[in-house]
């Protein structure tokens, strides 16, 4: 069964440094999501992309985040500098088309910032 | 803005016992509605989907839900817990984030724990 890929799986960071995450979706999605979840809440969503264009990351902290989908297909999301307060789960989603269908989610990367 | 709430952050059920998450939107009749669920250190997936038209769903697991357009609620249950049912459950509804495009916005969860 396909499935949405991440790495790593685990990371701790210092404050100040930089960090990237990676997310492979399932073949043939050509809608993924960047989504952050805080420790007893639910998903926020960061970044969304059809197929290779940003089409909503207003909720994306721009001046220390970012994120691409060069080609369409597998997706990095950085932090640069680390905050304490990014500490979180970051978990990438993809789907068929658009926000309609099923999301699915890859296993997440959780973050701790020292 | 559309905002979801789930009443009770902590439900505890008894193997064999009625689960009932509450979930309640806020603004108007939403196209779809969703409840996922996750497990210990993992992703979310998806438990069922409301279409417009229907207003019991059935989902995987033994789990359904019922719209109620009146009540503004999309509440889970299943009649019979079991203990793999031990979760964090999210609803979830479609929030307009610009022009034709759609976010899903997520409650803040219920734990469900069930007790041998």
């Amino acid at each position: 069964e396909a499935e949405v890929a991440q790495s790593p799986r685990y990371k701790i960071t210092e404050k100040s440094q930089a960090v990237a995450f990676w997310c492979d979706p399932i073949s043939g999605h050509a809608t993924l999501y960047w989504y952050r979840q805080i420790l007893g809440q639910g998903p926020e969503l960061l970044v969304q992309f059809q197929d290779e264009s940003v089409v909503d990351d207003s909720q994306l902290p721009k001046d220390r985040f970012s994120a691409e989908r060069l080609k369409g297909v597998d997706s990095t999301l950085k932090i640069q500098p680390a905050e304490l307060g990014d500490s979180a789960m970051y978990l990438c989603a993809s789907s068929l088309d658009r926000w309609a269908d099923e999301q699915y989610f890859g296993p997440g990367t959780r973050l701790t910032v020292t | 803005a559309q905002s979801v709430t789930q009443l009770g952050s902590h439900v505890s059920v008894s193997e064999g016992a009625l689960v009932l998450l509450r979930c309640n939107y806020s603004s108007s009749v939403p196209p779809y509605l969703f409840w996922y669920v996750q497990y210990p250190n993992q992703g979310l997936q998806l438990l069922l989907k409301y279409t417009t038209g229907a207003t019991l769903v059935k989902g995987i697991n033994g789990f359904e839900a019922e719209f109620k357009k009146s009540e503004t609620s999309f509440h889970l249950t299943k009649p019979s817990a079991h203990m793999s049912d031990a979760a964090e459950y999210f609803c979830a509804v479609p929030e307009n984030s610009g022009g034709s495009n759609y976010k899903l916005t997520f409650g803040k969860g219920t734990l469900l724990t069930v007790n041998p």
